[in-house]
């Protein structure tokens, strides 16, 4: 079944990096987009940005560029977000979901479980 | 960058109820409008495409309209597991997608 396999937990302090990783599997990688969306404690979803598994292209929301860069495996169909210079308001779950084009619609129809990042000294 | 607002941000209903959730964007979005649905502790699960197309597997109960600026969500009679949080996201700016603030559907 198609699904997307998260990395586990992360706590970082602020300034550090983090990287998370999403992998697919049971379907043709190269053919969808990845989507990343993270959702601070009891708040809402905030899209991060989306990549093209086909050939790499990348769109980031605008208040995290510069911050934030979103890769692709290939070999692996694993899809990676690193950001960068965190902040204690980084501080959410971050979730990987396939974009998918149907009949001229983007959504986001698989999810991955999602990868709690903690920011704090 | 399109805003886009859900009414109410909370609501109280009991089984059996129908509920409606309005979702504006801040400019035309034609259809490109999909709905999503969270429960504590879970991933967002796909509800609606295309503003009105109901995901594979979804029940019958749920569904979407709406073109342009306003949305609507509805679930025709709530069931005990539609307890949760919906919100709407627009895809109309290519892979520059929004999302509403989420209404919560609580029981009454």
């Amino acid at each position: 079944q198609v699904q997307l396999v998260q990395s586990g937990a992360e706590v970082k302090k602020p300034g550090a990096s983090v990287k998370v990783s999403c992998k697919a599997s049971g379907y043709t990688f190269t053919s969808y987009g990845i989507s990343w969306v993270r959702q601070a404690p009891g708040q809402g979803l905030e899209w991060m940005g989306w990549i093209s598994a086909y050939n790499g292209n990348t769109n980031y929301a605008q208040k995290l560029q510069g911050r934030v860069t979103m890769t692709t495996d290939t070999s692996t169909s694993t899809a990676y977000m690193e950001l960068r210079s965190l902040r204690s308001d980084d501080t959410a779950v971050y979730y990987c979901a396939r974009d998918l084009l149907r009949l001229g619609f983007y959504y986001m129809d698989v999810w991955g479980k999602g990868t709690t990042v903690t920011v704090s000294s | 960058d399109i805003q886009m607002t859900q009414s109410p941000s909370s609501l109280s209903a009991s089984v059996g109820d129908r509920v409606t959730i309005t979702c504006r964007a801040s400019q035309s979005i034609s259809s490109y409008l999909n709905w999503y649905q969270q429960k504590p502790g879970k991933a967002p699960k796909l509800l609606i495409y295309a503003a009105s197309s109901l995901q594979s597997g979804v029940p019958s109960r749920f569904s979407g309209s709406g073109s342009g600026t306003d949305f609507t969500l509805t679930i025709s009679s709530l069931q005990p597991e539609d307890f949760a949080t919906y919100y709407c996201q627009q895809s109309y700016s290519t892979h520059m997608y929004t999302f509403g603030q989420g209404t919560k559907l609580e029981i009454k």
